[in-house]
């Protein structure tokens, strides 16, 4: 089935630091998205990314389809970046395979 | 736009007994629905797929007459618990996608405690 790894597992990062997240995917990808899950549980979208660059705000994810990775940077890290980022990418049907998750803590 | 709700947030139950979430597509008409669960620190697993009108698709090793799905409309789908046990605890996250775009919007998830 498809795979999809997220790299680091776990990050400690001081306020203002830039951070880059990792999230590699198993085979050919039409469907890459970014999520942030805040402390309550909700997933919130960030980037919808097959391929290609976007930027919103203080963050910005790169996906390059040809080598399978896809990067997700986050600049001038505030607290309330906190929470676990999610890669996911979609099969067939749109299923949405989901990446183990990078943990982010901001400290102040 | 994209809002998606859930309802309730959150529910304590008995062991044995029903429980019923509802996931809704506020702002747009969703033709097909997500069920996801997540266990604490760990990643979403899909459920189950359903679409408008049609029997919802089980993934492996997901109990189809456990959790019950049904999606009679293109902005509610509800996930039916049948006979929970504690082990069925968990946070219950549905997500919404219209027909014309890949791009799922989620709902903020529902805790499930079963004692």
């Amino acid at each position: 089935g498809i795979q999809v790894e997220q790299s680091p597992p776990d990050l400690i990062l001081q306020e203002g630091a830039n951070s880059t997240l990792r999230c590699n995917f198993s085979d050919s990808v039409n469907n890459l998205q970014w999520f942030h899950q805040n402390p309550w549980g909700q997933l919130i979208n960030l980037f919808y990314i097959p391929s290609g660059t976007k930027q919103n705000g203080r963050l910005s994810a790169t996906t390059v389809a040809t080598e399978r990775y896809s990067l997700l940077y986050i600049s001038s890290s505030q607290t309330t970046d906190s929470g676990v980022y999610f890669c996911a990418r979609a099969a067939a049907g749109n299923k949405l395979t989901f990446g183990g998750g990078t943990r982010v803590l901001v400290k102040p | 736009g994209a809002v998606v709700s859930q309802h309730p947030s959150r529910v304590i139950c008995k062991s044995g007994t029903s429980v019923k979430i509802e996931c809704r597509s506020l702002d747009f008409q969703a033709t097909t629905m997500f069920w996801y669960r997540q266990f604490p620190k760990q990643s979403l697993m899909l459920m189950a797929t359903s679409n408008e009108g049609s029997k919802a698709t089980y993934e492996q090793g997901v109990e189809k007459d456990k959790f019950l799905i049904n999606h009679a409309s293109l902005t509610l789908s509800t996930l039916t618990v049948t006979s929970a046990h504690p082990e069925d605890s968990s946070f219950y996250i549905c997500s919404a996608a219209s027909g014309n775009t890949y791009e799922q919007y989620f709902g903020p998830g529902t805790r499930l405690t079963v004692t």
